[in-house]
């Protein structure tokens, strides 16, 4: 069992739509990372939140930090082709920034 | 990008045959990792260093060693590889002067036969 666990695995989508993937742990973390990962690249961070109820927003990506730190949401709003790829988050596992615990990831494809 | 690179890139082997990995960084940051990526487990952490000769384990260490004589080089050895340790494999950087940001490397394709 994973300490984070995303969802849905995979999603499907038509261009233009939106779409929200979650991120959830019983376990409390410092902050929380958002990564996109291309096939045949490594994952690129997105964004970093660090403060519970925390909203921080790249473009048309809204990344939510919920309000006791075990969970996290992301919002994409009318995707696009090219948001397509898989989404991971990932959590401060002991509190000192240095380490880092994955969820299992979301693969999201945007159909033109 | 940050500097990062992973060699080589892709590699078949037969089981029980010697793997090294190499990762090699620019950026002189201070830790470094090994991960190991596998449909549905996301990003597995093998083993980190967070300095010249200090490394620790991960959570999936076994069948696994590191080094690090040199802080831009960080070395991920299979001594005896298994077909359970096919798997993509991705190195990454992290600094306290950078937010503890990871930067990942290209990742290598590793196939045990």
């Amino acid at each position: 069992t994973q300490l984070l666990e995303q969802s849905p695995q995979f999603l499907s989508i038509q261009e233009g739509e939106n779409l929200t993937v979650y991120c959830n742990s019983s376990s409390v973390f410092s902050s929380l990372q958002w990564y996109r990962q291309e096939p045949g690249e490594g994952p690129v961070l997105l964004v970093t939140v660090v403060t519970g109820g925390e909203v921080k927003k790249l473009k048309r990506l809204t990344f939510q930090f919920g309000d006791a730190r075990k969970d996290s949401s992301l919002h994409i709003t009318a995707a696009q082709p090219g948001d397509t790829g898989l989404y991971l988050c990932a959590g401060d596992v002991n509190n000192a920034g240095n380490m880092l615990t994955f969820g299992g990831g979301t693969r999201l494809m945007v159909k033109p | 990008d940050a500097g990062i690179t992973q060699s080589p890139r892709h590699k078949v082997t037969e089981t029980g045959t010697p793997v090294t990995l190499r990762c090699h960084q620019t950026e002189n940051h201070r830790y470094m990792y090994w991960y190991r990526q596998d449909p549905g487990h996301g990003l597995r952490l093998i083993h980190y260093s967070y300095g010249v000769k200090d490394t620790d384990k991960g959570e999936v260490s076994d069948g696994y060693s590191v080094s690090r004589s040199k802080t831009e080089d960080f070395l991920l050895t299979l001594e005896s590889a298994t077909s359970s340790q096919t798997s993509v494999y991705f190195c990454a950087i992290s600094d306290q002067d950078a937010g503890y940001e990871q930067y990942f490397g290209p990742g290598t394709r590793l196939t045990v036969t």
